[in-house]
Order: C-alpha cells, then sequence, then structure tokens
C-alpha cells in the first residue's frame, strides 16, 4: 500500500522561473490538501481538492500560485514567477472522509534562489 | 479563525524519563485536536486526536494527551521516552467546514516542538 508520493523531493530553481509540483494520493482518497512548511514554522493550509473542484482555496497566498486536479487524483501545485520568499516545504496531503485522519506525503523542498 | 500555540520551541529530555509537550488553542468555535509527529526526512504521521468523548486520549507509541476545554489545552504526554521519539511534534486543530455541500476539515497548526531525547 503506497503513501502518499510527493515529487519531486527538491526543486532548485532561479528567482523568476515557473515550477510545478506534484502529488499522488492515496488510491480512493477523495480529499487533497496542499500545505506550505517554512523555516521553523508549522505547517500552513494553502488549497484543499474534494473529487476534482477546489472547494477552498483561501490559503493560496497570491496569484502566482494555482493548483489543479484534473482527475480527481494526482494534484499539481503550480507556482508562476517564484520569489525567495516563496522557498519551503510543500506538503500534500490526502483523505477519505470528514474526520478521517490526513496522510501527509514527505513533502518537496523548494529553494529558490 | 483558529490559532495554536506550542508553549516550547525545544524540549531535550534524558532517555526513559517523563515529557510533557504543551499545546494551548484559541478558537470561538468547537474544535477537533491533533498532535502530528515529523521525524527527520519523513512526512507528518498522527500521534493521536480528539473528536469527542473521554478527553484522554491514548495515541501511538505510548504517548497520550489531555483535552482541557476550561483551559483550551491539548498538552501531550509520554511516561517514559526513548531515544527513538526524537522528532518534531505539532498540535494541531481543525474546524468542519462547508463547501458546495461538503463538510471538510482544515488543520491549523502550531510552530512546532523538537525532542530532543539524550541517552
Amino acid at each position: 500500500g503506497a503513501g502518499v508520493s510527493q515529487t519531486p523531493s527538491n526543486k532548485v530553481t532561479e528567482k523568476g522561473k515557473y515550477v510545478e509540483l506534484r502529488c499522488d494520493p492515496i488510491s480512493g482518497h477523495t480529499a487533497l490538501y496542499w500545505y506550505r512548511q517554512s523555516l521553523g514554522q508549522g505547517p500552513e493550509f494553502l488549497i484543499y481538492f474534494q473529487g476534482t473542484g477546489a472547494a477552498d482555496d483561501s490559503g493560496l497566498p497570491n496569484d502566482r500560485f494555482f493548483a489543479v486536479r484534473p482527475e480527481g487524483s494526482v494534484s499539481t501545485l503550480k507556482i508562476q514567477r517564484t520569489e525567495r520568499g516563496d522557498s519551503a516545504v510543500y506538503l500534500c496531503a490526502s483523505g477519505s472522509f470528514v474526520n478521517s485522519p490526513l496522510h501527509f506525503g514527505n513533502g518537496t523542498r523548494l529553494t529558490v534562489t | 479563525a483558529q490559532s495554536v500555540t506550542q508553549l516550547d520551541s525545544q524540549v531535550p529530555v534524558f532517555e526513559e524519563a517523563p515529557v510533557e509537550l504543551r499545546c494551548n488553542y484559541s478558537s470561538s468555535v468547537s474544535v477537533y485536536l491533533f498532535w502530528y509527529v515529523q521525524y527527520p526526512n519523513q512526512g507528518l504521521q498522527l500521534l493521536l486526536k480528539y473528536l469527542s468523548g473521554s478527553t484522554l486520549v491514548k495515541g501511538i507509541n505510548g504517548f497520550e494527551a489531555e483535552f482541557n476545554k476550561s483551559q483550551t489545552s491539548f498538552h501531550l504526554r509520554k511516561p517514559s521516552v526513548h531515544i527513538s521519539d526524537t522528532a518534531e511534534y505539532f498540535c494541531a486543530v481543525t474546524r468542519i467546514f462547508n463547501a458546495g455541500g461538503t463538510s471538510y476539515g482544515k488543520l491549523t497548526f502550531g510552530q512546532g516542538t523538537i525532542l530532543t531525547v539524550h541517552p
């Protein structure tokens, strides 16, 4: 039984570039979350998908951030015109129903130089 | 809005000693409470959760936590720690939201407490 898979595990990019971060949730999990964890901080909510639709994107910091989940399984977090302040670990989590434990991936460490 | 405060950023302790990691939360509505653990280079794992019922909750690896509504606290305890418990621990709360007919939880995390167990 595979867990939540995130790729790449590490991504280094230059300021101003575009990046995509991928999340493969546990098979059958309809709920998918993205969180961002900055150094020395707890994870912060970015966006929640129920199925294919983004039910809550209130945590996205600005319009440079966008996420999709076109077939209700794999999700991609997209960041345009990256800034040094975007450097963080981006975590993905999936769950099967309300109040079920969330299963987190190991995260993608993004470094913007 | 909810907020979570973990009162200690780092807790050093010797092996086999008891430990308590403190967590206080603030919320205007009822919340559910969680403790997650993050081992080096691994994802967050659920230690335990409080949804309702008994205020003393037992989790994995011998950890337990007590929900205290009057003090808005959810402290994590273990009577005897092992070297392998060295990790970062996160307290989190969630309330149930509704959007488009869907109910879901949205975790708010504390800043984390690094537990270091020394031999």
